[in-house]
C-alpha cells in the first residue's frame, strides 16, 4: 500500500525558505507514470494546490506561487521535495504531499500524506 | 476567493439526501473532469469521486457525482453521522499555463 510522509521544520522565520520532503513507501516514484504534488491548507481554511512534478522531473506550479516555489524529485531516495522562498505569515499552513495521478490535467490526488504544520514566525 | 464556488455549509438529517454544488467556468469544469474530496475533522483529505462520477474502491455508493456544463454536484444519499466533514471539489484550470483549482469547501453538518 502506497504511503507518503512529509518531513521538515515546523517553524520557519519570515523571509526565509521553507523546505519539506515527502518520502514515498510501498511503491517507487520512478517505476510508475505518476505526478507527485504538494497541497497546503491554512488553519481553518480551504485547500490550495502548490504544484506537482513528474517522475522525470517536469514541473507544474500554481501561478500565484510560481516565483517562490521549487519542487524537485530524488528517485534514488524515493523522495520529492518542496522549497518555498521568502515566506511570510500567510504561508503558515498544513502542507500535504500526495500522488496526483497519471495526467496533470486530471488531478486525481490519492493517496495523501498525513500533513505537517509549518508555522512562519520570528 | 476560490476559483471554484461551493456553498460554505450544508446540512441534513440522518437518512436524507443532500447535494453540494461546485460552480466553475469554461477553463476548468467546462473543459476538464471534476474530483471530489472528503476531509474528516483533523485528518487529511481523501479522494471521494474522480472523473466527475467515478467512485474509488471502498467508497460507498451512497456518494455520487455529476457534471453539467460548468457546474458539478456531489450527492450523498442515506446521510449518516459519519458523513459530517468538509467536502472539496477540484479540477484542472487551463488558464495561466494550467493549475489545479479547488473549491472553497463545504462543511456538511448532520443534524
Amino acid at each position: 500500500q502506497l504511503q507518503l510522509q512529509e518531513s521538515g521544520p515546523g517553524l520557519v522565520k519570515p523571509s526565509e525558505t521553507l523546505s519539506l520532503t515527502c518520502t514515498v513507501s510501498g511503491g517507487s516514484i520512478s517505476s510508475s507514470s505518476y505526478y507527485w504534488g504538494w497541497i497546503r491548507q491554512p488553519p481553518g481554511k480551504g485547500l490550495e494546490w502548490i504544484g506537482s512534478i513528474y517522475y522525470s522531473g517536469s514541473t507544474y506550479y500554481n501561478p500565484s506561487l510560481k516565483s517562490r516555489v521549487t519542487i524537485s524529485v530524488d528517485t534514488s531516495k524515493n523522495q520529492f521535495s518542496l522549497k518555498l522562498s521568502s515566506v511570510t505569515a500567510a504561508d503558515t499552513a498544513v502542507y500535504y504531499c500526495a500522488r496526483q495521478g497519471t495526467t496533470v490535467t486530471t488531478p486525481l490526488i490519492d493517496p495523501w500524506g498525513q500533513g505537517t504544520l509549518v508555522t512562519v514566525s520570528s | 476567493q476560490s476559483v471554484l464556488t461551493q456553498p460554505p455549509s450544508a446540512s441534513g438529517t440522518p437518512g436524507q439526501r443532500v447535494t453540494i454544488s461546485c460552480s466553475g467556468s469554461s477553463s476548468n469544469i467546462g473543459s476538464n473532469t471534476v474530483n471530489w474530496y472528503q476531509q474528516l475533522p483533523g485528518t487529511a483529505p481523501k479522494l471521494l469521486i474522480y472523473s466527475n462520477n467515478q467512485r474509488p474502491s471502498g467508497v460507498p455508493d451512497r456518494f455520487s457525482g455529476s457534471k453539467s456544463g460548468t457546474s458539478a454536484s456531489l450527492a450523498i444519499s442515506g446521510l449518516q453521522s459519519e458523513d459530517e466533514a468538509d467536502y472539496y471539489c477540484a479540477a484542472w484550470d487551463d488558464s495561466l499555463n494550467g493549475s489545479v483549482v479547488f473549491g472553497g469547501g463545504t462543511k456538511l453538518t448532520v443534524l
